[in-house]
């Protein structure tokens, strides 16, 4: 069973430009998560997508957005680029394993974004 | 202050001694999660507690969910070099069911053979 695809796995883009990061969740999963690490703040939550519908949002600025398509695989997009985007984004794809509907988030590798 | 503090943020041992990891949150956990991540990579799933006292083992590696859930500790026997990495907790705090996880800043393990 394939895992969680992410691509690119590396780019190098400069202030002010715009990247459009790319994840395919493993076959099934409904739900695409995004997270933005960086060594100062950690591992942040940036948006959930479930069908095509965001259903919640971290704190960041409108500068960064995502989408979900029908077959769920998603896409996040950063504009106007700023020296502190320079991150590791990850992706998570889940399903509901329990009773009580906890879910076990499952990451792909991740796109390690370096802004110059 | 963090929602979820992990300590300690960095550990040394050597091969074949025990070790453990806590994490204490300012809230009631619904759900804690135990990722394993190899520096610059993705975070593995290790094991997820959901009650007060649950208590779940994968190999050497063994983590509890104290009664109040408001604190979770991972503990490795025997350590092995296998076993370096970035260890994070991640907590649900809006609900079990909630896609979004608060993570703690991570505990860094090294171990020397």
């Amino acid at each position: 069973k394939a895992g969680v695809t992410q691509t690119p796995r590396y780019l190098i883009k400069t202030r002010g430009q715009q990247v459009t990061l790319s994840c395919s969740p493993i076959s099934g999963h409904r739900s695409v998560s995004w997270y933005q690490q960086t060594p100062g703040q950690g591992l942040q939550f940036l948006f959930e997508y479930f069908s095509e519908t965001q259903r919640n949002k971290g704190n960041f600025p409108g500068r960064f957005s995502g989408r979900q398509f029908s077959n769920s695989r998603s896409e996040m997009n950063v504009s106007t680029l700023e020296l502190g985007d320079s991150a590791l984004y990850l992706c998570a794809s889940s399903r509901t394993i329990t009773r009580s509907g906890a879910n076990v988030l499952t990451f792909g590798a991740g796109s390690r974004l370096t802004v110059l | 202050s963090q929602e979820l503090e992990q300590s300690p943020q960095s550990l040394i041992v050597q091969e074949g001694k025990n070790l453990t990891i806590n994490c204490t949150s300012s809230k009631t956990l619904y759900g804690l999660y135990w990722y394993k991540q190899k520096y610059g990579e993705g975070l593995i799933f290790l094991m997820m507690l959901q009650k007060g006292g649950e208590e779940k083992s994968h190999e050497k590696i063994t983590a509890k969910l104290d009664e109040k859930k408001q604190q979770s500790s991972l503990h490795i026997t025997a350590s092995q070099p296998s076993h370096a990495g970035i260890y994070l907790c991640g907590a649900a705090f809006t609900g079990a069911g909630s896609y979004q996880l608060t993570f703690g800043k991570g505990t860094k393990l090294s171990v020397i053979p």
